[in-house]
């Protein structure tokens, strides 16, 4: 897998747009940029992926830069039960032979 | 449409014995992939299994092996429960390729004292 880099805790207001960071200055035209986020002892949850456009869903949206060596994942309006931990990973769609792989991930801690 | 389910949720085994853990994938979902994740080594890909036939496998110990059956689901198996087994023990489907977007489960939290 191309490595990821991600600060490893952010805090974040309620209600304020909470920005994740990450970098992927290796990845390859083939890899896609997926963002999976896991609350404390439970399966990790599916957010957002994308190749080079930026996208939008009902969770959040994915801004990946034009040159894809880092993205930034957006939560509008970030609420107490989006604290988690988010993990940034770059893998052709999906994942691949030898399943996914986790890096440390952002703990984001929404504060009250 | 219901996501993955696994069973049991928790489990404490003692060392020694073997344990069967459960996964539902989500309907039209053919393929199941397991991992194991602990604080320390992160979360790691056991095996993935398509059509009743494990198509890639991670690096454990034999003691770590599954199956699938007709209708999709999936169960995994550790025997000689080792103290470094205790885990969250998860699995993810997809539709069916490999690179396919993964949904996980719940997980099941295995404790072996």
């Amino acid at each position: 897998d191309a490595k990821t880099t991600q600060p490893p805790s952010m805090d974040c207001a309620e209600g304020r747009a909470a920005n994740l960071p990450c970098n992927h200055s290796t990845i390859s035209g083939n890899e896609y940029v997926y963002w999976y986020r896991q609350i404390h002892s439970q399966g990790p949850q599916y957010i957002i992926h994308g190749l080079k456009n930026n996208e939008t869903n009902e969770m959040a949206s994915l801004i990946i830069t034009e040159d894809r060596k880092s993205s930034t994942l957006i939560l509008p309006h970030a609420t107490l039960r989006d604290t988690a931990v988010y993990y940034c990973i770059v893998r052709p769609s999906g994942g691949g032979a030898d399943g996914l792989t986790f890096g440390k991930g952002t703990h984001l801690i929404i504060q009250p | 449409k219901a996501g993955v389910t696994q069973t049991p949720r928790y489990l404490i085994k003692t060392r020694g014995q073997q344990v069967t853990l459960s996964c539902s994938p989500i309907s039209g979902h053919r393929s199941v992939s397991w991992y194991q994740q602990t604080p320390g080594q992160g979360l790691q890909f056991l095996f993935e299994y398509f059509s009743e036939t494990q198509r890639n496998k991670g690096n454990f110990p034999g003691r770590f092996s599954g199956r699938q059956f007709s209708n999709s689901r999936s169960e995994m198996n550790v025997s000689t429960l080792e103290l470094g087994d205790s885990a969250l023990y998860l699995c993810a489907s997809t539709r069916g390729s490999s690179t396919d977007t993964q949904y996980f489960g719940p997980g099941t939290r295995l404790t072996v004292l």
